[in-house]
């Protein structure tokens, strides 16, 4: 069965640094997408970033980096710069690959400090 | 192009009563999903459509129905609400792109 992990309940970072929160996926599929959500104290979920099993580089997205480690089935995502509007619950999840279903970890509540 | 909406944002109910939950999209989307978000949880997948007309049940369907009689409708029923159905529920789109399009969720609460 699919099954994502973080095993961060929560994290603090200081303002302007770099900050890695961690994700580890199981999957049999050999085809599979794997997503990073930001959730505000607002309570949308806001999407951040995607890696598809097949890409061979790591995905960017401006201040966002997904560190894709197939063979340690991991998908971290990095945040460079924090910044105090990043104080949120981020989310990674897998997509099932026929119907598109997402399975989410438990998340991961980062803190910025000033 | 409003994206995903929920209707309403927020209620309460008491034990027993029935509501519906209505997710609308106005992207043409084929997919459309149901999640429950539970304090200290990631979001789980209620039921879900791949199309007008069609459901399936997800990872935790009991004591839901659902509906998609129009492509950009996605109606979420509760028959006779629980305390354990105290939750967010988010409603989420897609095409045939990677990414799913979440609406802004709806707090119920069951007293």
């Amino acid at each position: 069965a699919q099954k994502i992990t973080q095993t961060q309940p929560g994290m603090f970072v200081q303002e302007k640094e770099a900050v890695t929160l961690d994700c580890t996926y199981d999957t049999s599929d050999p085809s599979y997408g794997l997503f990073w959500y930001k959730q505000p104290s607002s309570g949308e979920m806001i999407f951040l970033i995607y890696q598809g099993s097949y890409d061979q580089q790591n995905a960017t997205e401006g201040r966002y980096s997904l560190n894709f480690q197939k063979a340690r089935k991991s998908a971290n995502l990095v945040i460079s710069a924090s910044q105090l509007g990043d104080s949120a619950m981020y989310f990674c999840a897998m997509r099932e690959r026929a119907l598109g279903k997402l399975i989410f970890g438990q998340g991961t509540e980062l803190s910025v400090k000033p | 192009n409003a994206g995903v909406t929920q209707t309403p944002k927020f209620r309460v109910l008491k034990t027993g009563q029935s509501m519906t939950l209505l997710c609308a999209q106005d992207m043409n989307h084929e997919y459309m999903y149901w999640y429950r978000q539970d304090p200290g949880m990631g979001l789980r997948l209620i039921h879900y459509s791949v199309g007008e007309g069609t459901t399936a049940k997800g990872e935790v369907p009991d004591g839901y129905n659902v509906s998609r009689l129009k492509k950009q409708n996605f109606l979420l029923g509760l028959e006779s609400a629980a305390p354990s159905q105290t939750s967010v529920y988010f409603c989420a789109s897609r095409q045939s792109s990677y990414e799913q399009y979440f609406g802004p969720g709806t707090r119920l609460t069951v007293t």
